[in-house]
């Protein structure tokens, strides 16, 4: 079981380029999140989805868009790499919303330079 | 806006100890509380899931506690192994979760 997998783990970028991050998961979830984590302040959260065709903001959500086509998967698109983008990005996944048992994927280490 | 903190940021041990890792939060109005762990360059892994009606909840060696109404918990970790090394992070729900900073524990042998 693959449970929540996030491609790539790294990635470097020059400002301005656009790139997608990946997040899968196989557990049948309908509740899905993007988190970046910066040192000394835990992880925020920037989008999430409670399921298909359904997506709303976080705390961060300035400089990238979602969707979610299908139940399995939630791409983060960074349409304009500004070096404030530099990272550690997660998605995470839960059955529903309402704060049930979070599940992690292993990050994307971004830098943009 | 909901704010979390966890105090010590770092915490270092010999093995066998059994510590306590604390946790705050500013608005008392949620739903409940998850305790993650986190190991170096690895994504979080959920170890406690206390909901607000619940006091505590226990998984083997650890034991988490939740006093709503004063608005902390406290994470309990009996005989303390090496590996147990990682970054401990608290997270609350209330409308989304929010995460607290992260103890790193570093178990000695």
């Amino acid at each position: 079981n693959a449970g929540v997998t996030q491609t790539p783990k790294f990635q470097v970028l020059k400002t301005g380029q656009s790139m997608t991050l990946q997040c899968a998961q196989d557990m049948n979830h309908e509740y899905m999140s993007w988190y970046r984590q910066d040192p000394g302040m835990g992880l925020r959260l920037i989008h999430y989805s409670v399921g298909a065709g359904i997506t709303d903001q976080g705390e961060v959500p300035n400089g990238y868009n979602v969707s979610r086509s299908t139940t399995e998967d939630f791409p983060l698109r960074l349409l304009s790499a500004a070096p404030s983008q530099t990272s550690v990005y997660f998605c995470a996944s839960s059955q529903r919303q309402g704060g049930e048992k979070l599940f992690f994927g292993s990050g994307t280490q971004l830098s943009v330079l | 806006k909901q704010e979390v903190t966890q105090i010590p940021a770092a915490l270092s041990v010999p093995e066998g100890e059994n510590l306590v890792l604390n946790c705050s939060f500013t608005d008392s109005a949620i739903y409940n509380l998850q305790w993650f762990r986190q190991d170096p360059g690895k994504g979080l892994t959920s170890l406690l899931l206390i909901q607000s009606s619940q006091r505590e909840q226990t998984s083997g060696r650890l034991n988490a506690s939740l006093d709503k109404s004063s608005g902390r918990s406290t994470l309990y970790i009996a005989a303390s192994q090496p590996g147990d090394s990682a970054t401990y992070l608290c997270a609350v729900y209330g409308q989304n979760f929010v995460f607290g900073p992260g103890t790193r524990l570093s178990v000695l042998p």
